[in-house]
């Protein structure tokens, strides 16, 4: 079947630093991908999309790079704060019109 | 202000006493979802909704049912709750399955 899945279920990064977190995916069909931040006690939040037909889409201090050919996906978090600490989710939106989430990775931002 | 509102909050009931979650959103989104967020299993869908009385299987449909009357409510309903329903869920909406999804704040409930 068709999965998404994160690296590393914890990263820990001192203040400052770049971030990166990484996510697979096993359906080549999948046309739309989404990172989600969620903080402690709330629900997931929306921080950057990307769609297939690109490799690279910046945003406000996030980065996220799609290489089709290995299946993977990843976010970078350039000068990590300690409001960057949650769990980040990828998420991916196909032709299943189902979406599904990895298991997340929680980031903590160390002072 | 835009927004995904669930209710309850908190729920804590027992064995087989039928429930609902509501779940309503104001920004006239097409596409809605249940999530049932659980330790070291990530977000799992439940169900799904294209539109007004359209509605489909996610992931983990056992146990559960949905309803879509009106475009902006898509109540949760668990028939007869069992101690594995026990989880913090959530609901979410979009304008379509292809966009960014808007969440509301959960609900956690337990079953005893």
């Amino acid at each position: 079947g068709e999965s998404v899945g994160l690296h590393l279920p914890t990263l820990s990064v001192q203040e400052g630093d770049n971030s990166i977190i990484n996510c697979a995916y096993s359906n080549s069909a999948s046309d739309y991908f989404i990172w989600y931040k969620q903080e402690s006690g709330k629900g997931p939040q929306f921080i950057i999309d990307i769609r297939s037909n690109m490799d690279k889409r910046q945003g406000q201090r996030v980065t996220v790079l799609l290489n089709k050919t290995v299946k993977h996906l990843s976010l970078q978090i350039a000068a990590t704060q300690p409001g960057d600490s949650a769990v980040y989710f990828c998420s991916r939106s196909g032709s299943a019109r189902q979406l599904t989430f990895g298991s997340g990775t929680q980031l903590t931002v160390l002072p | 202000e835009a927004q995904v509102t669930q209710n309850p909050r908190y729920l804590i009931t027992v064995t087989g006493k039928k429930l609902t979650v509501t779940c309503s959103q104001n920004m006239n989104h097409e596409y809605m979802s249940w999530y049932r967020q659980d330790p070291g299993l990530g977000l799992r869908q439940i169900y799904y909704s294209m539109n007004v009385e359209v509605t489909d299987k996610g992931d983990v449909p056992e146990g559960y049912k949905v309803s879509r009357k009106e475009k902006r409510n898509f109540p949760l309903i668990l028939e007869s709750p069992s101690p594995n329903q026990t989880s913090l869920y959530f609901c979410a909406s979009s304008l379509s399955d292809r966009n960014e999804q808007f969440f509301g704040p959960g609900t956690r409930l337990t079953v005893l």
